[in-house]
C-alpha cells in the first residue's frame, strides 16, 4: 500500500508554454501533498504544500503565480507550470501524506521537465 | 530554523560489508521525527527507516539500523550486509512532531562494489 504516481514522467515543452503534471495517491488518501524540486545530484527542495480543497502554501521564494497547484481531490494534486522557461527545467517529486498523517511521506516516482 | 547536514557527499563500500552514513541536525524542537530516505538511479524515493525522537530505541528494519544520539543531534544509518541494490543516493530528513515539511540533508552518494 502507500503507492504514489506522477504523470508524465517526462515531459519536452517549447518555452512559453504551460505544462501539467499530475500525482495521485493510488491506494490511500491524501489530505495533504507536497511539491519537491530536485537539480542534478542535489536535494529536494520544498516548494508548496497543497492541501486538499484549499489554496496551496507556497515557500519562500517560489513564484504562486508561475507555479500553479491546484489539490481538487483526497486523491490528486497537479502542478501546473505556466509559461515554462528553460530555467524550469528540473526532476519534479510529489509526496503525500496517507489518511490525513503527513509524519510519514510517500513519494511519486517523480516527473523530468525539460523546457527548449 | 532546522537544518540538516550530511558530511560524506560520497562513500563506497564492498559488497557484504558493513557502512555508516551520517547525518547531524540542528533544531530547539523536543520531539520530532528523522528519517533515511533512498533514491536509486531510477529516482523513485524510497523511505529506509523512521526514529521518534521521544523514543530512545534505536530503530531497525532489516539490514538497515540507526545510532540516534538525542544530546548529540547525530542520526546515522548503518546498512550491513551491502548488497549492489543498496547503491543509491540516501537522504537524511527532519521534520517537527507538530509539523508536516521534510527538511533534507545534501544526501550521500553510496557506491556498492562487487
Amino acid at each position: 500500500g502507500a503507492v504514489v504516481s506522477q504523470h508524465p514522467s517526462r515531459v519536452i515543452c517549447k518555452s512559453g508554454t504551460s505544462v501539467k503534471i499530475e500525482c495521485r495517491s493510488l491506494d490511500f488518501q491524501a489530505t495533504t501533498m507536497f511539491w519537491y524540486r530536485q537539480f542534478p545530484k542535489q536535494s529536494l527542495m520544498l516548494m508548496a504544500t497543497s492541501n486538499e480543497g484549499s489554496k496551496a502554501t507556497y515557500e519562500q521564494g517560489v513564484e504562486k503565480d508561475k507555479f500553479l497547484i491546484n489539490h481538487a481531490s483526497l486523491t490528486l494534486s497537479t502542478l501546473t507550470v505556466t509559461s515554462a522557461h528553460p530555467e524550469d527545467s528540473s526532476f519534479y517529486i510529489c509526496s503525500a501524506g496517507r489518511g490525513g498523517r503527513t509524519d510519514t511521506q510517500y513519494f511519486g516516482p517523480g516527473t523530468r521537465l525539460t523546457v527548449l | 530554523a532546522q537544518t540538516v547536514t550530511q558530511s560524506q557527499p560520497e562513500m563506497s563500500v564492498q559488497e557484504a560489508e558493513t557502512v555508516t552514513l551520517s547525518c547531524t541536525y540542528d533544531t530547539s524542537e523536543s520531539n520530532y521525527y528523522l528519517f533515511w530516505y533512498k533514491q536509486p538511479p531510477s529516482r523513485q524515493m524510497i523511505l529506509v527507516i523512521r526514529q521518534e525522537a521521544y523514543k530512545q530505541q534505536n530503530a531497525t528494519e532489516n539490514r538497515f539500523s540507526v545510532n540516534f544520539q538525542k544530546a548529540a543531534k547525530s542520526f546515522s544509518l548503518k546498512i550491513s550486509d551491502s548488497q549492489l541494490g543498496d547503491t543509491a543516493m540516501y537522504f537524511c530528513a527532519f521534520m517537527k512532531h507538530e509539523g508536516n515539511k521534510l527538511v533534507f540533508g545534501a544526501g550521500t552518494i553510496l557506491r556498492v562494489k562487487s
